[in-house]
């Protein structure tokens, strides 16, 4: 049974550009949440995903910043206009109930 | 606001001895804790999950416990070796504490 993959496990955008991070959840699982690390400090919750819903986004920056969760295919964390500030490592995880999560390889966004 | 702070940043232990890592929540009754372990340049991976009516839980050299008295949890690894050196997290729903980091040193 296949982890939470996520790719591409390394980006580098230029500032303006758009970036699509891409999570697809261990098989069966129907919770996805999206994080943000920076170096040397702790895990940052951006948003939490059901199929096809939003269920909570209160991490999430307002502009910019989307995330989606669609029937068939990957969860997308879309970032438009990207600045130095959005370099980070992106971690999502996926979770058969909404309790223990399982957390995917991540995704390090280098902004130029 | 919520919070869920881990009161080290740092502990260094020698081998066998037994490490224990503080988790302390305010204006939260979680239903139940999480600890991970990560480590560098890696996604964190699950542990154990406590609910809140039980007061202790272990898993081989783990154990967590829960105080909904003191909002605190403790997370024991025992006979600790060098490959317990990681950061490890303590989360309730999506917020996570910053971490504690373990070295275990021979």
């Amino acid at each position: 049974n296949a982890g939470v993959m996520q790719n591409p496990r390394h980006l580098v955008r230029r500032r303006g550009q758009e970036a699509r991070l891409r999570c697809s959840p261990m098989k069966g699982h129907s919770h996805v949440y999206w994080y943000r690390q920076l170096p040397e400090e702790g895990l940052k919750f951006m948003v939490y995903l059901q199929k096809e819903n939003i269920i909570d986004e209160s991490g999430m920056p307002k502009e910019r910043f989307s995330a989606e969760f669609p029937k068939e295919g990957p969860s997308i964390l879309r970032i438009q206009q990207v600045v130095r500030g959005d370099s980070a490592a992106y971690f999502c995880a996926s979770s058969l109930t909404s309790s223990e999560q399982y957390f995917g390889p991540g995704t390090r966004l280098t902004v130029t | 606001s919520q919070k869920i702070e881990q009161n080290s940043e740092a502990l260094n232990i020698q081998e066998g001895k037994t490490a224990t890592l503080t988790c302390n929540y305010t204006n939260y009754s979680p239903a139940y804790l999480q600890w991970y372990r990560q480590d560098p340049g890696r996604g964190p991976v699950f542990l154990l999950l406590i609910r809140e009516n039980e007061k202790e839980k272990r898993k081989e050299r783990l154990k967590v416990t829960f105080d909904t008295t003191l909002k605190q949890s403790l997370f024991h690894i025992t006979a600790s070796q060098p490959a317990d050196s990681a950061t490890y997290l303590c989360a309730f729903d999506m917020r996570f504490g910053a971490g504690t980091r373990l070295t275990v040193k021979p």
